[in-house]
């Protein structure tokens, strides 16, 4: 399997813009999670979803975040408008089950001008 | 005061030395993950645990939910062992992270 697959691996755009992040997960995987992770505050859990429900998005920052899981084997984040805070690794995990070992994308560089 | 606690902060260790890495949670959890970061930034899951203890290879991962402690230990050390190790906490549909344990593992 090619593991938990993230695009783009590097992102750079300009304040106001609109970024969208795109994760696929291991097939056969039935949650997956969005991570931010910055010098400041660390790793953190935006959202996820169990069989393509989002289950809690309290960690999403504020509005201007959204995700989605379409189908099984594809989701996505949007910010949209983007601001210089929201520069960070983003990174996508994925488990069996909700309480199994996670596999962590290698992540996307988001990096707001 | 953090929910989850880790420490050391940093840790340097010479090759063969035996490593404990410790992290204190203050709040009940359903489960507890120890996350291994790779100096490129790429992470990767070692363990979870929900009681007792785990062994791969040279590391072991123990948990005591009464105490609300877990400590991850790695055996043996080498210098590929070094990372950033998180600890991370699953309270029902949140999860909680540690700040990480910077190891240096010198040959």
């Amino acid at each position: 399997d090619a593991g938990v697959i993230q695009s783009p691996r590097h992102e750079v755009t300009e304040m106001g813009q609109e970024v969208t992040l795109r994760c696929k997960p291991i097939s056969g995987h039935n949650s997956l999670f969005w991570y931010r992770q910055t010098m400041m505050r660390g790793l953190e859990l935006l959202i996820y979803f169990n069989n393509n429900v989002p289950i809690d998005d309290s960690g999403m920052p504020e509005d201007r975040f959204s995700a989605k899981m379409p189908n099984a084997s594809f989701s996505t984040l949007k910010i949209q408008p983007s601001e210089p805070r929201d520069s960070a690794v983003y990174f996508c995990a994925s488990s069996l089950v909700v309480l199994e070992t996670q596999y962590f994308g290698p992540g996307t560089r988001l990096l707001v001008l | 005061k953090n929910e989850v606690e880790q420490s050391p902060q940093n840790l340097t260790a010479q090759e063969g030395e035996f490593i404990t890495i410790n992290c204190s949670y203050s709040v009940g959890i359903s489960a507890l993950h120890w996350l291994q970061q790779h100096p490129g930034g790429g992470i990767v899951s070692l363990f979870m645990l929900s009681s007792g203890k785990k062994k791969h290879g040279r590391l072991i991962a123990t948990i005591n939910i009464q105490e609300k402690h877990s400590s991850l230990h790695i055996t043996a050390s080498h210098p590929r062992d070094s990372a950033v190790y998180i600890c991370a906490v699953r309270l029902n549909n949140d999860m909680r992270f540690g700040a990480g344990t910077r190891l240096t593992v010198k040959p």
